[in-house]
């Protein structure tokens, strides 16, 4: 069984620019979440998807950052425009429910703001 | 905000003894509770799960629940080198969010 995919692994842009960062869930998973993992911090929940709806964004950024999951499998999260405190790894991770399921974490893309 | 506190370390043991890892949490209503690992530059991978009260064990790892004390830890019984790593606390809540602690950085010295 194939985990979760994430791209790119390593990103490196100058503040004020946008980027996008892209998960392709374990097939059949209907949860995907974001998190945002800061050097030497816990990973944040940003955005939980179930299928193809928000079930939870109150940590989501909204000013700069945006989510999406069209056809309930891939999503991408966005920032625009990117400061300097975003720098961190991005997990995506997925679950087969929206219950207490094991997240399965994909390898994460570390973004570096200059 | 719902927390999870953990000890940020560096703990460090001998090769061979027992690792104690701690967390406590703020949200009484939680009702499952995760211990992950993370090797430096690595994503999360589960490994340990716990919902009630008292001791689960898994090979060399014992997780222990007490709900009164709003308390979860991890004991890793013959500890090796390469059970170096950070060892995150997660809770998942009545809200269904997973919050995670900001682990704690465990070093086993050969």
């Amino acid at each position: 069984e194939a985990g979760v995919a994430q791209s790119p692994r390593y990103k490196i842009i100058e503040k004020r620019q946008s980027v996008a960062f892209w998960c392709n869930p374990i097939s059949g998973h209907a949860t995907l979440y974001w998190y945002q993992q800061i050097l030497g911090q816990g990973p944040k929940l940003l955005i939980q998807f179930q299928n193809n709806g928000v079930v939870d964004d109150s940590q989501l950024p909204k000013d700069r950052f945006s989510a999406e999951r069209l056809k309930g499998v891939d999503s991408t999260l966005k920032i625009q425009p990117a400061k300097l405190e975003d720098s961190a790894v991005y997990l995506c991770a997925s679950s087969p429910t929206s219950g207490v399921d094991t997240q399965y974490f994909g390898p994460g893309t570390r973004l570096t703001v200059l | 905000q719902k927390e999870v506190e953990q000890n940020s370390g560096p703990l460090s043991v001998p090769e061979g003894a027992i690792a104690s890892l701690n967390c406590t949490y703020s949200d009484r209503v939680s009702q499952s509770f995760f211990w992950y690992r993370q090797y430096s530059g690595k994503s999360p991978e589960l490994i340990m799960s716990i919902y009630s009260n008292g001791d689960k064990e898994d090979g060399r790892f014992t997780a222990q629940l007490n709900k009164a004390s709003q308390y979860v830890s991890l004991l890793i019984r013959d500890s090796q080198p390469s059970d170096s790593a950070t060892y995150l606390c997660a809770v998942h809540n009545a809200g269904n969010m997973l919050t995670f602690g900001g682990g704690t950085r465990l070093m086993v010295k050969p």
